[in-house]
């Protein structure tokens, strides 16, 4: 079946790192999402990583793609108080294209 | 700019009433979707729709209707069906095998 799966929080202080991760089982997905979600307000594509990719870096963060074991993790360096948020995984199945499975996204706390 | 709209921002209704959420796009997408959050659950998939004049029910369409009859627009009509209707709505829209981009949100509540 499809399913992403997310831990629902993560508390971290300010200025540590950050790791969220995410784990699916579906094996057809094409592409894989990090969408952020601030109190009332709609979700903000991070960062993406295509199936066939193991590593993206883009600034303070850092989408690791383990295929074998179907987990995807989102680092976030030098956690700030402005990173506190909801993040959520997401994966495009290829399905002609327009499935999107998210999961319930994980709570990130920055304490100063 | 380009981007996706949605209206009202907050929208209250009484018990039976029905209500519409308005969700507009700019981006020239074929695809635009309908999502309900609630706390703690993630987004649930209520309608979608790939090109105009055609849309298929998500995971939770019962009590909720939509129309797609230009591109641009999507809107989502939350009947007297729909028994908890209070949450928060989300619109978005996409291009094939591409990441879907999110409108602001609606948050309706039942009085």
């Amino acid at each position: 079946g499809e399913d992403v799966e997310q831990s629902l929080f993560l508390s971290v202080r300010e200025g540590d790192s950050s790791v969220i991760n995410c784990t699916y089982t579906d094996s057809s997905s094409t592409y894989l999402y990090w969408y952020k979600q601030e109190p009332g307000a709609g979700l903000q594509l991070l960062t993406y990583i295509f199936s066939n990719m193991d590593m993206k870096q883009d600034q303070r963060l850092t989408v690791l793609l383990n295929k074998k074991d179907k987990h995807l993790s989102l680092r976030i360096a030098d956690t700030q108080t402005g990173d506190s948020a909801i993040y959520f995984c997401a994966e495009i199945l290829d399905t002609g294209g327009f499935k999107t499975i998210f999961g319930a996204g994980t709570r990130l706390f920055v304490k100063a | 700019d380009g981007g996706i709209t949605q209206s009202p921002k907050y929208l209250f209704r009484k018990e039976g009433q029905n209500v519409t959420l308005s969700c507009e796009q700019n981006l020239n997408h074929d695809a635009m979707y309908w999502y309900r959050q609630d706390p703690g659950q993630g987004l649930r998939l209520i309608y979608y729709s790939q090109i105009v004049n055609d849309f298929q029910k998500g995971d939770i369409a019962e009590g909720y209707s939509v129309s797609r009859e230009k591109k641009e627009s999507f809107p989502l009509t939350v009947t007297s069906a729909q028994k908890n209707p209070t949450a928060f709505y989300l619109c978005a829209s996409s291009s094939s095998y591409n990441e879907q981009f999110f409108g602001p949100g609606t948050r309706l509540t039942v009085l």
